[in-house]
């Protein structure tokens, strides 16, 4: 079935390390996106990629990185410099519409990274 | 820039009873995305409209672009519709990045 893998589920990390959180899916979208969940908020948006070997920052990328070297693959890096790393991490991705908005948007299981 | 605002914040219902639950927006957009999001933290999407009126099973989303405003209908509510209910829309007219409500957390009681 097409969908979105994500990995690991859960992720404890000590401070001062990166983590990768890896994101997967072969729905054949072009556009894939991470977010960023806390409580009481909504998703932040980190980084987007609409196409391979690009990817744009979004609105909190500041101590995160990502790459985008093939069209089902988009990981994230949690580095060092993110602050407070501590989180639920969702991957998602979409076929945008005509107007070049996003699409239908499906969505990964999460990561729920902890920093000890 | 887009903001999203979503009401109620909570919901608590007795099985059986009809949901509404509120979004609106401050810029004009073409589109509009209800998400739900289950206890354990996957979201799935639920409608994406840009007109008018949607229904799938026992829920149904209408828009009013005019007034920004959209709102989530669930009929003969059930346990299991119980979840955070999110809506979501562009940060302005054509952009792919978009700006997420709060969410509405839903408890429908047997």
């Amino acid at each position: 079935d097409g969908g979105i893998t994500q990995s690991p589920k859960y992720l404890f990390r000590k401070e001062g390390q990166n983590v990768t959180l890896s994101c997967e899916q072969n729905l054949n979208h072009d556009a894939m996106y991470w977010y960023r969940q806390d409580p009481g908020q909504g998703l932040r948006l980190i980084y987007y990629s609409q196409i391979v070997n690009d990817f744009q920052k979004g609105d909190i990328a500041e101590g995160y990185s990502v790459s985008r070297e093939k069209k089902e693959s988009f990981p994230l890096t949690v580095t060092s410099a993110q602050k407070n790393p501590t989180a639920f991490y969702l991957c998602a991705s979409s076929i945008p519409t005509t107007g070049g908005e996003a699409g239908e948007l499906f969505f990964g299981e999460g990561s729920r990274l902890t920093v000890l | 820039k887009n903001e999203v605002e979503q009401s109620p914040q909570n919901l608590t219902a007795q099985e059986g009873e009809f949901i509404t639950i509120n979004c609106s927006y401050s810029v004009g957009i073409s589109a509009l995305h209800w998400l739900q999001q289950h206890p354990g933290g996957g979201i799935v999407s639920l409608f994406m409209l840009s007109s008018g009126k949607k229904k799938h099973g026992r829920l149904i989303a209408t828009i009013n672009i005019q007034e920004k405003h959209s709102s989530l209908h669930i009929t003969a509510s059930h346990p299991r519709d119980s979840a955070v209910y999110i809506c979501a829309s562009p940060t302005q007219g054509g952009s792919e990045k978009l700006v997420f409500g709060k969410g509405t957390k839903l408890t429908v009681n047997p």
